[in-house]
């Protein structure tokens, strides 16, 4: 099964420090979504690229987040100087093109201290 | 801006029961998904429903999209309790020339008891 994988599937991380989180889509996918899902809450968007393009960005997506994709395959999520409110299971879903259905990765809980 | 209330938020009923979970909104989407949650993994695709007034069945599950496109329902017949779980519902944005980015609820959490 090659399903949407994300890693590392947990992360605790001390206010201020970096953390970068790797999702692998679907091979052949050529959308790549990030979201972000807080206790209670249903996911929100954050980016998506369309192969190697990041084409939109959501307000949630302060300064200190930045996503690549750069050979339109996998693709890096990055939260520098992480505060406590970042805390989420960030989720990564990828579809064949816009349009078709999304599938979701495992995703990834970050803990900050 | 594009929202999707879910209800109810909390269900908790017994094995062999019936329930309704509903999803609405005042915007027109092109398609509404369903998906279901466990603890600590990614939602995991249920069904698509793309026509207005088109009706999907899965198993136990039977899945309606409204006439207008703006509101979803999803019925279980004799729940069991691996149909616990969290239940979220999700339309592709297609708000100020968003493409296909999924707007979702809060999400109804099942609870089925043997």
């Amino acid at each position: 099964d090659t399903g949407v994988s994300q890693n590392p599937r947990h992360k605790i991380t001390k206010r201020g420090q970096n953390v970068t989180f790797r999702c692998d889509p679907i091979s052949e996918h050529n959308r790549l979504y990030w979201y972000r899902q807080t206790l209670g809450q249903g996911p929100e968007f954050l980016t998506y690229f369309q192969n190697e393009a990041q084409l939109e960005k959501s307000r949630l997506l302060s300064d200190r987040f930045s996503a690549e994709r750069p050979k339109g395959s996998f693709s890096t999520l990055e939260i520098q100087r992480t505060e406590q409110g970042d805390s989420a299971m960030y989720l990564c879903a990828s579809s064949l093109d816009w349009g078709n259905e999304q599938f979701f990765g495992p995703g990834t809980r970050l803990t900050v201290l | 801006t594009q929202l999707l209330e879910q209800s109810p938020q909390f269900l908790s009923i017994q094995e062999g029961e019936n329930l309704t979970v509903y999803c609405n909104s005042s915007s027109v989407f092109s398609s509404l998904q369903w998906y279901r949650q466990e603890p600590g993994e990614g939602p995991v695709l249920l069904v698509t429903v793309v026509t207005g007034g088109e009706v999907k069945k899965l198993k136990r599950l039977t899945f309606q999209f409204g006439d207008a496109r703006k509101d979803s329902s999803l019925h279980i017949t004799a729940a069991q309790p691996g149909d616990t779980g969290l239940y979220l519902c999700a339309g592709a944005s297609n708000y100020g020339g968003s493409q296909g980015n999924l707007i979702f609820g809060k999400g109804t959490k099942l609870s089925v008891k043997p």
